[in-house]
């Protein structure tokens, strides 16, 4: 069974604040893993897709890095913003299922107080 | 508004009712998934489309449960004799098969079930 660890589980930050957050994942037969951010009553919104070991991925404010070998992944949040506020979800896919089903985390519920 | 798009958002029915979903994905999407998310997880994957084909199921697809996608555009999905259990976040997904299995799963705004 593929267990995706995500930590923390919540957090709360001042606006204007840094913050980071950890998903793990199992590092063999690793595939891909995706980053999504799910705001309240709206779609989960795709932020990276990452695949290769070493992967740096940066979209505004957010960026991302990819550890295969030991199964993490760091998203960042420089400068947190309200907006921010979401649930960020991690997936992995194995090379078992190619991208097919991904396995997902609990999610870090984030909230940036103003 | 060109994304994954699903109906109902909200339903609530009583234990024992069938109730149906709709998911229409992005259009030049061949692959649409179903995922469930309960109260504090993730979501969890329930089944995968490439057209029409039904390709996997998950292990937490009863047989209450069906899904379809006859031509391999909108899809459905069935529960019948629904029971409290099945409350959930039903969250369909859609991705194009191009480009190798990497692709990004692009997700709708789902579909909450409570039943009563």
């Amino acid at each position: 069974i593929l267990n995706v660890e995500q930590s923390p589980q919540s957090l709360h930050v001042q606006e204007g604040d840094s913050t980071n957050f950890t998903c793990s994942f199992p590092s063999s037969n690793f595939y891909a893993l995706h980053w999504y951010r799910w705001e309240t009553a709206k779609s989960p919104e795709a932020l990276f897709v990452m695949t290769l070991n070493g992967d740096e991925k940066k979209k505004g404010r957010i960026s991302a890095t990819l550890n295969t070998k030991e199964g993490y992944s760091y998203l960042y949040i420089k400068g947190s913003q309200p907006e921010d506020s979401a649930t960020y979800l991690c997936a992995f896919s194995s090379s078992w299922s190619g991208n097919t089903p991904l396995v997902f985390g609990k999610g870090t519920r984030l909230s940036v107080i103003a | 508004d060109t994304g994954v798009s699903q109906d109902p958002r909200h339903k609530i029915t009583k234990r024992g009712q069938n109730v149906t979903f709709r998911c229409d994905p992005i259009s030049e999407h061949n692959r649409l998934y179903w995922y469930r998310q309960t109260l504090g997880q993730g979501p969890e994957f329930l089944t995968y489309f490439q057209n029409e084909a039904q390709l996997e199921k998950s292990r937490l697809l009863s047989d209450r449960f069906s899904a379809e996608r006859p031509k391999g555009s909108f899809s459905t999905l069935e529960i019948q004799r629904t029971e409290q259990g099945d409350s959930a976040m039903y969250l369909c997904a859609s991705s194009s098969s191009r480009g190798g299995g990497r692709q990004t799963q692009y997700f709708g705004p789902g579909t909450r079930l409570l039943v009563l």
